[in-house]
């Protein structure tokens, strides 16, 4: 079946706009992640959902992300406002519940802000 | 929360020859610890996993050990190959971290022909 998918692959923005960030997961998998990771770096968690809900937001870096999931399906990552300092590989990943194990990425969104 | 450090940073092998990369975490009640490989440019892929109640996991060429009580575990690849070269990454989850995973900083593992 499908896998996770994501776009756009890449997006190229200026600093202060908005931009936002698509992930559709696997069908049938109710957890769904975000992370990020920046060039030559780990993965850092931002935010979980279960189902619509987000019980989950502590990795968020700032009030300029939000994230929502409508349908228990596609999740929206809407970064305001956009820095420099934004410029990464966002990753969506999901699994069949919370704490069911394994988590399948997406191909992940390349940020790049100017 | 949950922290994971991820040792070596790099790593450079002949092929044929064994690679090991170590991780330890520090919330004891961690119970599952997946490893990723990502190839360049590539989405992480999960290559094995192991839980809190078992002490070694195996599949082909890749082995994982966990100790639950030193908190650290450790991935073993035999018989490398010049494919294997990746960055690889480890993460814990469990307890109240309902299921977000804490990645290690990665290793990249070059295998050289």
């Amino acid at each position: 079946g499908a896998g996770v998918s994501q776009s756009p692959s890449n997006k190229v923005t200026e600093k202060g706009k908005d931009v936002e960030l698509r992930c559709d997961p696997i069908s049938g998998h109710t957890a769904l992640y975000w992370y990020r990771q920046s060039l030559g770096q780990g993965l850092e968690f931002l935010i979980y959902f279960q189902g619509n809900s987000a019980p989950d937001k502590s990795g968020l870096p700032s009030d300029r992300f939000s994230a929502e999931r409508t349908g228990g399906s596609v999740s929206t990552l809407t970064i305001q406002r956009t820095q420099q300092e934004d410029s990464a590989v966002y990753l969506c990943a999901s699994s069949r519940g919370q704490g069911a194990g394994e988590q399948y990425f997406g191909p992940g969104t390349r940020l790049t802000v100017t | 929360g949950e922290n994971v450090e991820q040792h070596p940073s790099t790593l450079s092998v002949q092929e044929g020859d064994s690679a090991v990369i170590k991780c330890t975490y520090s919330d004891s009640a961690s119970n599952y610890f997946p490893w990723y490989k990502q190839e360049l440019g590539k989405r992480p892929q999960l290559i094995i996993d192991i839980r809190s109640n078992v002490g070694e996991k195996k599949d082909q060429r890749i082995a994982v050990t966990l100790n639950k009580t030193a908190k650290h575990f450790s991935l073993h690849i035999t018989e490398t190959q010049p494919e294997d070269s990746a960055v690889y990454f480890c993460a814990a989850t469990g307890g109240t971290s309902y299921g977000k995973l804490t990645f290690g900083q990665g290793t990249i593992l070059t295998v050289h022909p």
